[in-house]
This record gives C-alpha cells, sequence and structure tokens, in this order.
C-alpha cells in the first residue's frame, strides 16, 4: 500500500532533550516536505526536500533540521525541543515538487 | 507570507444541504487544491486543478480553479454525515517551488 509513515504518533518529551521524528514513504517521490498545524494558523511548512541531499527552509525553520540521505526518509530534527515547539506535525511526499502532496497521520508532540 | 483566504471558517448543515467554500488570494497561483482532513488523520486530496477556468468533480464535489488564477471554489452536493471534517485550499504559487500555501480551513458539521 502507497503511503507515507511517520514515528511516533504522539510523543511527550522535556524542553532541551533533542528528538528525533522519522518519515519514510515508499511511493519514489522525490519531493518531501514536512508541516506543522497550530489551531488558528493552519498548516505551516518547516523544511522541505527537491531530492536526495537537496533540503531548502520552508516558513517556519527555526529550531529544525531536516536530513535527506535517502530518497525515502526524511526525518525531523529537534535538537533542542521548546514548548513553543508543541504542535501537530505531518510529513508529505509528492513525485515532484509541483504534484499534489500525500500525508502521513500525523505526530503530536508535546514539549514540556 | 503569502496568504491564501478561506472561507467561512466553519459551516453547520442540514444532512442533504449542499455545501459552497471558497479561497481567495492576492497573489497567482499555478495549481490548486483541495484536501479534507477527519480527526486523527492527515489531509488526503480531493480534487486539484491546474488550469485557469478548470472545472473538476470527484463524486459530489466539484471544483474550480477562478480564471484570474487567484481564487478556487469547493462544492459539496447533498451532504451526508460522512462530510463532516476540516476541508483545506492550497495552492503553488506561480514561480515558486516546493512550498504549497494552505488556508486554514473550513470546519464542516453535518446534522443528521
Amino acid at each position: 500500500e502507497a503511503q507515507v509513515t511517520q514515528n511516533p504518533r504522539y510523543l511527550i518529551t522535556v524542553t532541551g532533550k533533542k528528538l528525533t521524528v522519522t518519515c519514510s514513504q515508499n511511493m519514489n517521490h522525490e519531493y518531501m516536505s514536512w508541516y506543522r498545524q497550530d489551531p488558528g494558523l493552519g498548516l505551516r511548512q518547516i523544511y522541505y526536500s527537491m531530492n536526495v541531499e537537496v533540503t531548502d527552509k520552508g516558513d517556519v525553520p527555526e529550531g529544525y533540521k531536516v536530513s535527506r540521505k535517502e530518497k525515502r526518509n526524511f526525518p525531523l530534527i529537534l535538537e533542542s525541543p521548546s514548548p513553543n515547539q508543541t504542535s501537530l506535525y505531518f510529513c508529505a511526499s509528492s513525485f515532484r515538487d509541483n504534484s499534489p502532496l500525500h500525508f502521513g497521520n500525523g505526530t503530536r508532540l508535546t514539549v514540556t | 507570507g503569502q496568504q491564501l483566504n478561506q472561507s467561512p471558517q466553519s459551516m453547520f448543515i442540514q444532512e442533504g444541504e449542499d455545501v459552497s467554500m471558497n479561497c481567495t488570494s492576492s497573489s497567482i497561483f499555478n495549481t490548486w487544491l483541495w484536501y479534507k482532513q477527519d480527526p486523527g488523520e492527515g489531509p488526503v486530496l480531493l480534487i486539484a486543478l491546474y488550469k485557469a477556468g478548470e472545472l473538476t468533480s470527484n463524486g459530489r464535489l466539484t471544483a474550480q480553479f477562478g480564471i484570474t488564477r487567484k481564487d478556487s471554489f469547493l462544492n459539496i452536493s447533498a451532504s451526508i454525515p460522512s462530510d463532516v471534517g476540516i476541508y483545506f485550499c492550497a495552492g503553488q504559487l506561480r514561480g515558486s517551488q516546493g512550498n504549497l500555501i494552505f488556508g486554514k480551513g473550513t470546519k464542516l458539521s453535518v446534522k443528521p
């Protein structure tokens, strides 16, 4: 089944403790992206990747890192999480950058 | 950053009624997409539009790409309880790479 898989689905952590949210897609998509969803603010792009080893900042990249060493994986790294990064995070992928996005089921992160 | 104005923010309708929502912007878009998000899940693509004036249907859903390239609407005919959810428009700006801009969503509630 074609899908975008994120892990974990839920995560509670403390300020400053490094964490990684994994994202994997099995559709051989070139383009991958991370979004955060917050009440009243909608979906905002954090980082995106046009292909392996090619990443770029979205609208809200501060406090996040990504890597794209392989085509299928696009992990989101929070080196030193803070409470304002409490949010619902979505990974998405598409065939190319102007193709419709396929979303994962989300990771709900709480930073205390 | 760029914004899409999506309206209405929420709708509470009777089963069987038709629904209409729209997105507008001051910028020109190459692509308009409509997504639906159910609770606890990621957005799922409903309709993709690529040409100004394009009118596309998907079952009871119909969406149009505005002639000016600055707006789009989504209609749902004869609503049913499973139409409940949050509907998002998303657009890709002309000349941009990688970033889909999302509206803030329309929350649809359907009364049986």
